[in-house]
């Protein structure tokens, strides 16, 4: 149980393009899912809390018209890199959490390698 | 403001010796702690969790880490390590059962000789 998928699994796209990005618990319901960027060799860092049917939560730093965050159902959030660059590369994790006294962890998808070039 | 220590950022072990990854959080409330693995290129796996309770917690693929309130660590082990176990392990604290945001530590590469 507690399995959240991510698709594609790797994208490659020019630089001005945007991107869209699927994260699915595929077991569980969720209402909160988390999305994470992740550069080589260091730690992953929240970028936003996505709440299913309402606004998502940025971090600070975090520009959030650049990345838009969608979680229409209890089941999909997507994430959207709009008009990337090639600073925008990196590997974008999402997790997944069931409501509060049920399963009492965040279960991570298995990421998306975003290449801009 | 909660936080996550790390200290070895790398460590290497020969296959079928003890393991133990340190981990020190820095955290206002009741600390919600968690162990994750990744290996190359995939995502997290929950190796283990602590909310409250025994604080020697038992997890998947042998592992086990104690919660030590006094000192503020949540230190993970394994007694005896396989090749497989390399990989990057990941420290994190959250509020909230997990439900709120985690904030991670800058993890421990294991690197396992044979």
């Amino acid at each position: 149980g507690a399995v959240v998928s991510q698709h594609p699994s790797w994208v490659i796209c020019k630089s001005g393009t945007s991107v869209k990005i699927e994260c699915r618990s595929l077991d569980f319901q969720a209402t909160t899912m988390f999305w994470y960027r992740q550069f080589p060799k260091q730690s992953l860092m929240l970028m936003a809390t996505s709440n299913e049917g309402s606004k998502a939560t940025y971090e600070q730093g975090v520009e959030k018209d650049k990345f838009l965050i969608n979680h229409a159902s209890l089941t999909l959030s997507t994430l959207t890199v709009t008009s990337a660059h090639p600073e925008d590369s990196s590997f974008y994790i999402c997790s997944a959490s069931q409501p509060r006294g049920r399963q009492m962890a965040q279960y991570f998808g298995p990421g998306t390698r975003l290449l801009v070039l | 403001a909660q936080s996550v220590t790390q200290p070895d950022i790398h460590i290497t072990v020969s296959e079928g010796a003890s393991l133990e990854l340190r981990c020190n959080y820095s955290y206002g409330a009741t600390p919600y702690l968690f162990w994750y693995v990744q290996s190359p290129g995939q995502g997290l796996q929950l190796l283990l969790k602590y909310f409250s309770g025994d604080t020697l917690v038992q997890g998947i693929k042998g592992f086990e880490a104690e919660f030590k309130r006094s000192q503020s660590s949540f230190n993970l082990r394994k007694p005896s390590v396989h090749w497989s176990d390399a990989a990057e392990y990941f420290c994190a604290v959250g509020g909230v059962q997990g439900a709120q945001k985690l904030v991670f530590g800058q993890g421990t590469r294991l690197t396992i000789n044979p």
